[in-house]
């Protein structure tokens, strides 16, 4: 059974630094593995998408990596802004579509 | 484009009772799937359809909870006799295709039992 672990579960920083948070999976069989953003009251906000055959995705400050072998995604956010405040989840693809989610990190950028 | 639609935004509903949750998705897209969010816990997936198919309900909580979808358009999660236990954020995703594309979820609808 697919288990997704984050880590840290909350984190702090002052605005301009740079963060990597942090996923792991212990079933290595994924199709695909999603980043999403979900800020409180609202739904789920897709960020990135790594395809199983891929090694990394990029989007404007945000850069996803993935290694499969190892079980692990990082989430790398360049110059945090504090807009970039909310909860990050991680979620493993599985071949039908049903996505494991992760806790979630908790994000709080300080101006 | 319209994204991922769910209603009700909130449900307040007296245990015992049934409720109907509805989602529309993206216009085009053939996958749909279900999640719920119970409060402080994480995001537990509950079923998928590829077109109005969904074979595999395993993941659903207990034979009160149902879903449904007309062609590829809306699909319906139905609970049936509604316990104070199914207090969650009910979310709605879909996706071009199944499993291999970007998942968009909807805003959820927020079901308490009383």
């Amino acid at each position: 059974k697919q288990e997704v672990t984050q880590i840290p579960a909350a984190l702090s920083v002052p605005e301009g630094e740079n963060l990597v948070l942090n996923c792991s999976f212990t079933d290595s069989a994924i199709y695909n593995l999603q980043w999403f953003r979900q800020d409180p009251g609202k739904g789920l906000t897709s960020l990135l998408l790594i395809q199983s055959s891929q090694r990394e995705q990029t989007s404007g400050r945000l850069n996803a990596s993935l290694d499969k072998s190892s079980g692990r995604s990082t989430l790398y956010i360049a110059a945090s802004q504090p807009g970039d405040s909310a909860t990050y989840l991680c979620a493993a693809g599985g071949s039908q579509g049903n996505l494991i989610f992760g806790k979630g990190t908790k994000l709080s950028v300080k101006p | 484009g319209a994204g991922v639609s769910q209603s009700p935004s909130n449900k307040v509903t007296e245990k015992g009772k049934d409720v109907e949750l509805r989602c529309d998705p993206i216009s085009g897209h053939t996958a749909l799937y279900w999640y719920r969010q119970r409060l402080g816990q994480g995001l537990e997936f509950l079923i998928y359809f590829q077109g109005n198919s969904a074979p595999d309900k395993s993941g659903l909580p207990s034979d009160r909870f149902s879903a449904e979808r007309t062609g590829e358009s809306v699909s319906t999660l139905t609970i049936q006799r509604t316990q104070q236990e199914d207090s969650a954020v009910y979310l709605c995703a879909s996706s071009l295709e199944l499993a291999v594309y970007e998942q968009y979820f909807g805003p959820g609808t927020r079901l308490t039992v009383t």
